[in-house]
């Protein structure tokens, strides 16, 4: 069972580009979180997806930033317009389900997305 | 939404038994207590988990007194490989994400 995969690992855009981030879920995870971190800090949280359903979105910004995970395929961030503030490390974690159990999240590798 | 109180950063040297602490006054009946391992470069990775009491596995133990208002994360022997960021989460009942403060930043020094 492979963990969560991202991809690309680095991405390189100009300003005004779009940027496309993708996160393919552990097999049977149908929760999906993105998370953005900035050097030395720690890991903010932008949005919670379920197949098809936007649960909560309260960390991601209002413009130029939008997520989805379709019934197939895997979820993507997408960010229009990029601007060198958007330059972090972005991460991708899934799980079976939330609030139960308290199943752990497992992260993948992060795109780490840098504009010039 | 509990918040996490956890020291910034840490030194210890190999060998030594490390303890990180962290103070949730805040938290509620129905929170977990998670711990989560940050190497450069990479994504999180869970560590371990508990209620109360103690809980142990092959990475770490997990120390959580009655009140629950705090815990100790206790990570034996380490080497040099341990050097990383341990997170400190408390996790809310439902449907809601996991919440990441800063972290604490533990050096292993030769």
């Amino acid at each position: 069972n492979a963990g969560v995969m991202q991809n690309p690992r680095h991405l390189v855009r100009r300003r005004g580009q779009e940027a496309r981030l993708r996160c393919s879920p552990m097999k049977g995870h149908s929760h999906v979180y993105w998370y953005r971190q900035l050097p030395e800090e720690g890991l903010k949280f932008m949005v919670y997806l379920q197949k098809e359903n936007i649960i909560d979105e309260s960390g991601m910004p209002k413009e130029r930033f939008s997520a989805e995970f379709p019934k197939e395929g895997p979820s993507i961030l997408r960010i229009q317009q990029v601007v060198r503030g958007d330059s972090a490390a972005y991460f991708c974690a899934s799980s079976p389900r939330t609030g139960v159990d308290n199943t752990e999240a497992f992260f993948g590798q992060g795109t780490r997305l840098t504009v010039v | 939404l509990a918040k996490t109180t956890q020291p910034i950063s840490m030194d210890s040297y190999e060998g030594q038994e490390v303890n990180i602490t962290c103070s949730h006054n805040n938290i509620a009946t129905n929170d977990y207590i998670t711990w989560y391992q940050q190497f450069p470069s990479q994504g999180p990775r869970f560590i371990i988990q508990g209620y109360k009491t103690k809980v142990t596995n092959e990475v770490a133990s997990l120390f959580i007194p009655a009140d629950r208002k705090s815990s100790t994360l206790s990570l034996p022997r380490v080497s040099l490989s341990d050097t990383a960021v341990y997170y400190c989460l408390v996790e809310d009942s439902g449907n809601t994400p996991l919440v990441f403060g800063k972290g604490t930043r533990l050096s292993v020094i030769a």
